[in-house]
């Protein structure tokens, strides 16, 4: 989907590194979402948010972090503390689900192996 | 969040045969019920979708059909084709949103 924009496409980590996954969308979406797939695997919610400065946990969030400065950017951060990062990470946007659950739309992902 | 259950994880079929993929889910104020298609290596795709207020939905060889009594809702594939093959994935999102484990459907030639 051509309105939001994922980088970089392939990201490699070190031991020990934080590293920063880019997702921006110009959709004038309100709810963003990350999403965590491993292979052969389903979609598991790292975190979401629904407005800008506010982000709620989801089922996987402990070694990862993101914020929401912007309506149109929503960074996530794999931090050292999340020992098994390797995966693919979809971003994801939708209009707000407050106001009757709307579809939602997909970034291409992005692919973290650790090096 | 809302549970949501997806059967089966896989599925093989022969081309021209139907497919049926069933979710439960577990919050009786869900309203929407999407269902995904995610190719190999790509994004996840929106296929169908369905409301509370309707009972049925179909767009070509695809139909959703939903039975909120008993929190079913099911995909229906006809005429199968080998391009059909892929993951599947549903959703009954209330607020977040959170999928089924997916169903990995092939469609042999």
């Amino acid at each position: 989907d051509g309105g939001i924009t994922q980088s970089p496409k392939y990201l490699f980590r070190k031991e020990g590194q934080n590293v920063t996954l880019s997702c921006e969308q110009n959709l004038n979406h309100d709810a963003m979402y990350w999403y965590r797939q491993d292979p052969g695997q389903g979609l598991r919610l790292i975190y979401y948010s629904q407005i800008v400065n506010d982000f709620q946990k989801g089922d996987i969030a402990e070694g990862y972090s993101v914020s929401r400065e912007k309506k149109e950017s929503f960074p996530l951060t794999v931090t050292s503390a999340q020992k098994n990062p390797t995966a693919f990470y979809l971003c994801a946007s939708s209009y707000n689900p407050g106001q009757g659950n709307q579809p939602q739309h997909f970034g291409d992902g992005t692919r973290l192996s650790i090096l | 969040g809302e549970n949501v259950e997806q059967h089966p994880s896989t599925l093989s079929v022969q081309e021209g045969d139907s497919a049926v993929i069933k979710c439960t889910y577990s919050d009786s104020a869900s309203n929407y019920f999407p269902w995904y298609k995610q190719e190999l290596g790509k994004r996840p795709q929106l296929i169908i979708d369905i409301r509370s207020n309707v009972g049925e939905k179909k767009d070509q060889r695809i139909a959703v059909t939903l039975n909120k009594t008993a929190k079913h809702f099911s995909l229906h594939i006809t005429e199968t084709q080998p391009e059909d093959s892929a993951v599947y994935f549903c959703a009954a999102p209330n607020n977040d949103m959170r999928f089924g484990a997916g169903t990995r459907l092939t469609v042999k030639p």
